[in-house]
């Protein structure tokens, strides 16, 4: 596709399960971002990837939270032991490169944990 | 890593220009302006960036300051679809430390 896709859209769970968010970005693009916005709130940045290399973790909220990409491409953010506070929405960007471009941003997927 | 402060929300008549400020005054040198805007419901859409030099594209003008503590997004003639809240981000580029920090933006309201 021409832009950032995300799956699922949506995703209800329950406390204590494990989930798995994904993001494709646009191809050609080197660098992947994940963030979390929370219901009315500005977006909190999670971890950032150049090509398959993370360098700071240090955004992540906890360790529960995990972010892996191959291939230079699709990218997976995992919550082990979900807890209700990580119920929020997850939007993933990807840019040409690292820093000083524009980023294209994904429609988001809708976590709910209950 | 600098910071931005927004005001929280704003309003403005369709058809006239709309001026968002932004204060970032930690901002380091080589640190971009960069702003997005996110409609409701759906993913941040960038519209512009700038690092020194006032810019200009398709969707708004960027006005820096000479000291570029602060900056003002400018859509020269608003329409209702641009209601939505405006992010002002500053973002160190190829940094190790890197991390985008975003602020909970400016909601703003075009009305008919």
């Amino acid at each position: 596709g021409a832009g950032v896709s995300q799956s699922p859209s949506n995703k209800v769970t329950e406390k204590g399960k494990d989930v798995e968010l994904r993001c494709d970005p646009i191809s050609g693009h080197t660098a992947l971002y994940w963030y979390r916005q929370s219901l009315g709130q500005g977006l909190e940045f999670l971890i950032y990837f150049q090509g398959n290399s993370a360098p700071d973790k240090s955004g992540l909220p906890s360790d529960r939270f995990s972010a892996e990409r191959t291939g230079g491409s699709v990218s997976t953010l995992t919550i082990q032991r979900t807890q209700q506070e990580d119920s929020a929405v997850y939007l993933c960007a990807s840019s040409l490169l690292f820093g000083g471009n524009e980023q294209f941003f994904g429609p988001g997927t809708r976590l709910t944990v209950l | 890593d600098a910071k931005t402060t927004q005001p929280t929300s704003m309003d403005c008549a369709e058809g006239r220009a709309a001026n968002l400020p932004c204060n970032h005054s930690t901002i380091s040198g080589n640190e971009y302006v960069y702003w997005y805007r996110q409609i409701h419901s759906q993913g941040p859409q960038y519209i512009i960036h700038g690092l020194k030099n006032n810019e200009t594209n398709e969707m708004a003008s960027l006005i820096i300051t000479e000291d570029r503590k602060s900056s003002t997004l400018i859509l020269p003639h608003a329409t209702l679809r641009d209601t939505a809240v405006y992010y002002c981000i500053v973002e160190r580029p190829m940094d190790s430390n890197y991390q985008l920090i975003w602020g909970a933006g400016t909601k703003l309201i075009i009305k008919p």
